[in-house]
């Protein structure tokens, strides 16, 4: 089954102990992105990456990497969460050339206290 | 002002209903647009996309007016499993998406 994999689907941690939230998807999709969604703001991009050792900011970067080693993983990594990052988290692939039709993952809540 | 605006609602209405969203965006330039369907704590999916002529799908229907920067969706026949939000997506250019906060349709018996 197409499908964009995400884990943790749930996950509350302390303030300041590192975090990866992993992401893979097996439809060979060039273009990842991460999102976070908090109530009233909608959907707020993180880091894209358009290919394999690509990666470039979202609107909020500030507190997060990433990484693209391979086509298939894009891991989130929170080096020292804090209380603002508690959000739910998404992330996405889209094949290149394609517009709008992404492929979202179930989603990693996550809580920071 | 965010760039995509939509009513959050709630909308409230009963089965068979035919009910209306509005979403303005801000940017002129912006490219292709979509709508998507959120379910509970669950992922957003594609809904349909938004084309100039206006474009249909069963029970739903999108329409995008660019000379004012609006888009809609019409739901017709409204039945209780279209109970969701709904996601206004503005496709800026090359996959720079943006989301509206989304509207949130209750379908009562």
């Amino acid at each position: 089954e197409a499908q964009v994999t995400q884990n943790p689907r749930y996950l509350i941690t302390v303030t300041g102990k590192k975090l990866t939230v992993t992401c893979s998807q097996n439809m060979n999709h060039e273009y990842m992105s991460w999102y976070r969604q908090d109530p009233g703001l909608g959907l707020r991009q993180i880091y894209y990456s358009m290919n394999v050792e690509v990666t470039d900011k979202g609107d909020v970067p500030e507190g997060y990497k990433v990484s693209r080693k391979e086509k298939r993983n894009f891991p989130l990594i929170l080096e020292s969460p804090s209380p603002n990052q508690t959000s739910l988290y998404f992330c996405a692939s889209i094949p290149r050339g394609m517009i709008g039709g992404y492929t979202f993952g179930s989603g990693t809540r996550l809580t920071v206290v | 002002r965010k760039e995509v605006e939509q009513d959050p609602g709630p909308f409230n209405v009963p089965e068979g209903a035919t009910v209306a969203f509005n979403c303005t965006y801000s940017n002129s330039a912006s490219q292709s647009f979509f709508w998507y369907r959120q379910d509970c704590r669950k992922e957003p999916k594609l809904l349909m996309s938004v084309y100039s002529s206006g474009n249909e799908d069963g029970r739903f229907t999108a329409q995008l007016n660019r000379a004012s920067q609006y888009i809609s969706l019409l739901i017709r026949d409204s039945k209780l499993s279209d109970s969701a939000t709904y996601l206004c997506v503005v496709n800026r250019n090359n996959n720079d998406m943006r989301f509206g906060a989304g509207t949130r349709l209750t379908v009562k018996p």
